[in-house]
């Protein structure tokens, strides 16, 4: 089976832009998960969806930055506009409570890479 | 307090020796823990979880859970080069509704021949 996927895997933007990145959950799962990674900061959740709603966004460091699912299969994390501060790596990990009980396994993508010159 | 703490390391252990990883948690009542491995620019890859107090074995990694001490630990026995790497605690708080994961720092293990 595929695990999560993520696209683009790398991103080099000038600040300003607007950057859209996407991620395909494993199937079946109804957990999605974006985390954002950096040397200083660690692995943060930045927001997380449960069956395309989103549940806690207490993440988001700040208005530029939007999560949509608009179904099961595809999300995506877009900032507008882009701050080198932004830059990281990005993650979307998905998980299943349906198939794992109550224990929330995440499984992470390959990550994007994020760098705002 | 943060949420999850880990000694940032470097842990630096022999080939062949038991790597000892450790973990603490504020949040009392959390429910279930995890251990990922993440490799340099690599994603974490879950290998352990544990959500009962005591050990759980699995190969060479043993996870262990102390909840009445807010402790979960990751042992590692006859560490390998291929073990280096860098290893995050993750918990389920019930703040959350046990559904999403809080992570600490990591702690970076590094195996030498």
């Amino acid at each position: 089976d595929a695990g999560v996927i993520q696209s683009p895997r790398h991103e080099v933007t000038e600040m300003g832009q607007e950057v859209t990145l996407r991620c395909k959950p494993i199937s079946g799962h109804d957990y999605l998960f974006w985390y954002r990674q950096t040397m200083m900061r660690g692995l943060e959740l930045l927001i997380y969806f449960n069956n395309n709603v989103p549940i806690d966004d207490s993440g988001m460091p700040e208005d530029r930055f939007s999560a949509k699912m608009p179904n099961a299969s595809f999300s995506t994390l877009k900032i507008q506009p882009s701050e080198p501060r932004d830059s990281a790596v990005y993650f979307c990990a998905s998980s299943s409570a349906r198939l794992a009980g109550d224990y929330n396994e995440q499984f992470f993508g390959p990550g994007t890479r994020l760098t705002v010159l | 307090q943060k949420e999850v703490e880990q000694n940032s390391g470097p842990l630096s252990v022999p080939e062949g020796a038991i790597a000892s990883l450790n973990c603490t948690y504020s949040d009392r009542v959390s429910q279930s823990f995890f251990w990922y491995r993440q490799y340099s620019g690599k994603s974490p890859e879950l290998i352990m979880s544990i959500y009962s107090n005591g050990d759980k074995e699995d190969g060479r990694f043993t996870a262990q859970l102390n909840k009445a001490s807010q402790y979960v630990s990751l042992l590692i026995r006859d560490s390998q080069p291929s073990d280096s790497a860098t290893y995050l605690c993750a918990v389920a708080p019930f703040s959350g509704g046990y559904n999403k994961l809080i992570f600490g720092a990591g702690t970076r293990l590094a195996v030498h021949p």
